[in-house]
């Protein structure tokens, strides 16, 4: 399997543009994470999904922020209108039920 | 809700040991991992510890648990120059399925 695929690997925006960024999970993983690393606060959590659900999105900073995942090999995060202080990089994890969660390379979001 | 703390930044001479500590709060946590990060990358994960254990040895690598004071360490033997990175400590309670991560630990090598 190719692992996670996440895209694109870079984003330069202006602010108040919107933002979507995608994920594929590896095939077979039940669960499919988003989180968003920065400098001042490390990996958060920002929403996961069990089986195409979202069960928690308590993470999810703001109304500007939307996740979706309409099939089990495809989710995206949306940022409308996105704002300097969203520039971070946003990963995508997937798991199997109880194993080893993989993470993407990420998404690294400059937003001007 | 769960909290994981490390200290930022190590320094270690090449071939020596190196230790990276990590406290977490919630005594249910059920798995205890370390993951790494090289510039630019995602997360690889290095090893876990289930609960129940106390020590397990992967290679150069040894995590201790201390479940009793919540505190689990990753010991790097022989430390080489491509064990640069910065590695986090994430505990898992799979009540509620969250993995929570460490703020990280900067491991930079002295040749």
């Amino acid at each position: 399997d190719a692992g996670v695929i996440q895209s694109p690997r870079h984003e330069v925006t202006e602010m108040g543009q919107e933002v979507t960024l995608r994920c594929k999970p590896i095939s077979g993983h039940d669960y499919l994470f988003w989180y968003r690393q920065t400098m001042m606060r490390g990996l958060e959590l920002l929403i996961y999904f069990n089986n195409n659900v979202p069960i928690d999105d308590s993470g999810m900073p703001e109304d500007r922020f939307s996740a979706k995942m309409p099939n089990a090999s495809f989710s995206t995060l949306k940022i409308q209108p996105s704002e300097p202080r969203d520039s971070a990089v946003y990963f995508c994890a997937s798991r199997q039920n109880t194993g080893e969660l993989f993470f993407g390379e990420g998404s690294r979001l400059t937003v001007l | 809700g769960e909290d994981v703390e490390q200290s930022l930044f190590l320094s270690v001479r090449e071939g020596d040991s190196s230790v990276i500590n990590c406290t977490y709060t919630d005594s249910s946590s059920t798995y205890l991992y370390w993951y790494k990060q090289e510039p630019g990358a995602g997360l690889q994960l290095l090893t876990y510890i289930f609960s129940n254990m106390d020590m397990k040895q992967d290679q150069r690598l040894t995590v201790l648990l201390n479940k009793k004071d919540k505190h689990l360490s990753l010991r790097i033997a022989d430390t080489q120059t491509g064990d640069s990175a910065i590695y986090f400590c994430a505990a898992i309670n799979f009540g509620n399925e969250k993995l929570t991560f460490g703020t990280g630990t900067r491991l930079t090598i002295i040749p």
